[in-house]
């Protein structure tokens, strides 16, 4: 079984550009999740889809940030414009039902904006 | 709010050496507990987990207690190897487990 794939693995921007990380989840798995770590601090949830419907986006900073996840497979988070703060690993992860234990992590997409 | 702290980095034992990377947490409810491992160039990976208060989780010769009346998740194991290098985060799943509160890490170096 494939696990969750994040594309691109290291993007390296300026700042005032735009990014787009993208986040394959495992198949068959309707709940997606996105996660960050800036500067070596704590991961800090996101947002939490289920299927394509955005079931919790508290966690998502400002409106400088986008997610979609369009016929509820894949899911793009965008960045526009990026800034300095936004720099760090952005994680990815999916689970079947939501109950912890089915929960898969991707690599992480590493965000340096410059 | 919910939230972790664990002890900060890095740690840097000898291959051998005893293993303790200390967590506590602020929750409301009875969260659940876990350890994340991210080893150099992967993603998180569910080392353990404890549910209610009491339990030990274990794997790969680490373990943890979740202990409700010190708010503790204490990681320990008795002997590290060079392999087990790597950044451990200790995390709470709120009551639906539907997202995780983590701790800002901590990066275990496990020298020969």
């Amino acid at each position: 079984e494939a696990g969750v794939t994040q594309f691109p693995s290291h993007s390296v921007i300026e700042k005032g550009q735009t990014v787009t990380l993208r986040c394959d989840p495992i198949s068959g798995h309707d709940n997606l999740y996105w996660y960050r770590r800036v500067m070596g601090k704590e991961i800090k949830f996101l947002l939490h889809f289920v299927k394509e419907s955005k079931q919790d986006e508290s966690g998502m900073p400002n409106n400088r940030f986008l997610a979609e996840r369009t016929g509820g497979t894949y899911s793009t988070l965008k960045v526009q414009p990026a800034e300095l703060e936004d720099s760090g690993v952005y994680f990815c992860a999916s689970s079947l039902s939501g109950l912890v234990g089915g929960y898969t992590f991707g690599s992480g997409t590493r965000l340096t904006v410059v | 709010g919910d939230s972790v702290t664990q002890m900060e980095g890095p740690v840097t034992l000898s291959e051998e050496a005893f293993l303790t990377i200390n967590c506590t947490y602020t929750a409301t409810g009875y969260p659940s507990l876990f350890w994340y491992v991210q080893y150099p160039g992967e993603g998180l990976q569910l080392l353990l987990k404890a549910t209610k208060a009491d339990d030990k989780g274990s794997n790969k010769g680490f373990e943890a207690t979740y202990r409700k009346e010190t708010t503790s998740f204490h990681l320990e194991k008795g002997s590290v190897q060079v392999s087990d290098s790597a950044v451990y985060f200790c995390a709470l799943s709120d009551m639906d487990f539907n997202k995780f509160y983590f701790g800002s890490g901590t990066k275990l170096n496990v020298k020969p």
